[in-house]
């Protein structure tokens, strides 16, 4: 079974800093992809980056990018430049591959604070 | 921009009573899914829906959970008779394709949630 696992249940940043949110994971499926989600104050799910496991190159989404260590089954969060509507609850997420994908397992979450 | 849309935002019922947690998924979208979210808690994957029936389900999706189709746009989940601990966030998402394909294809798009309360 796939897990996930966020380390860091509170992270705070102050503003225009760069922030770095962990995840590990554990599978032995070689296709799959990792996802960033966003959950503001208002609940709703936000996506915010998304990484295939095939690609070595990190992903990258404007001022936020990913650190993919497929051998250490890592895959860490860059929020550079961070800014007010950034606090938000951060979830790391995983997905099968292939035909057997559709379902996202999240991390528990890491609650991050942006300070003026 | 095409979105999913949850009715209602929040939903307070009476332990026993069945609910009826509505979704329109985004219009050629062909994956659906709902998410459950107890309050403090991780997002827990209920279950997944394609081609009108279920594609997988977990553990927490047990009898008194179903999901259906009734028409082209409305996807929903009931709850036959209602727990305490059946509080919290309902997310429904859908996506385009599972996986592969090109950017974006197997992206879950989720919607503002239901709150469900039971008293």
């Amino acid at each position: 079974a796939q897990t996930v696992t966020q380390s860091q249940p509170e992270m705070s940043v102050q503003e225009a800093e760069t922030v770095t949110l962990s995840c590990t994971y554990d599978t032995s499926e070689s296709n799959y992809y990792l996802f960033w989600y966003k959950q503001p104050p208002s609940r709703q799910m936000i996506l915010v980056i998304r990484q295939e496991a095939y690609k070595q190159q990190n992903a990258t989404e404007n001022r936020f990018s990913v650190n993919f260590q497929k051998a250490a089954k890592s895959f860490s969060l860059k929020i550079s430049d961070s800014q007010l509507g950034d606090t938000a609850m951060y979830f790391c997420a995983f997905m099968r591959g292939g035909n057997q994908g559709g379902k996202l397992i999240f991390g528990q979450g890491t609650e991050l604070s942006v300070k003026p | 921009e095409p979105e999913v849309t949850q009715t209602p935002s929040h939903q307070v019922t009476q332990m026993g009573q069945e609910v009826i947690l509505r979704c329109v998924p985004i219009s050629n979208h062909l994956y659906f899914y709902w998410y459950r979210q107890i309050l403090g808690q991780k997002v827990e994957f209920l279950v997944s829906f394609y081609n009108n029936e279920i594609s997988e389900k977990s553990e927490i999706f047990d009898d008194q959970f179903s999901v259906e189709r009734p028409d082209g746009s409305n996807f929903t989940l009931k709850i036959r008779s209602t727990k305490l601990e059946d509080s919290a966030m309902y997310f429904c998402a859908s996506s385009s394709e599972l996986a592969g394909g090109g950017v974006g294809k197997n992206i879950q798009y989720f919607g503002a949630g239901t709150r469900l309360s039971v008293l």
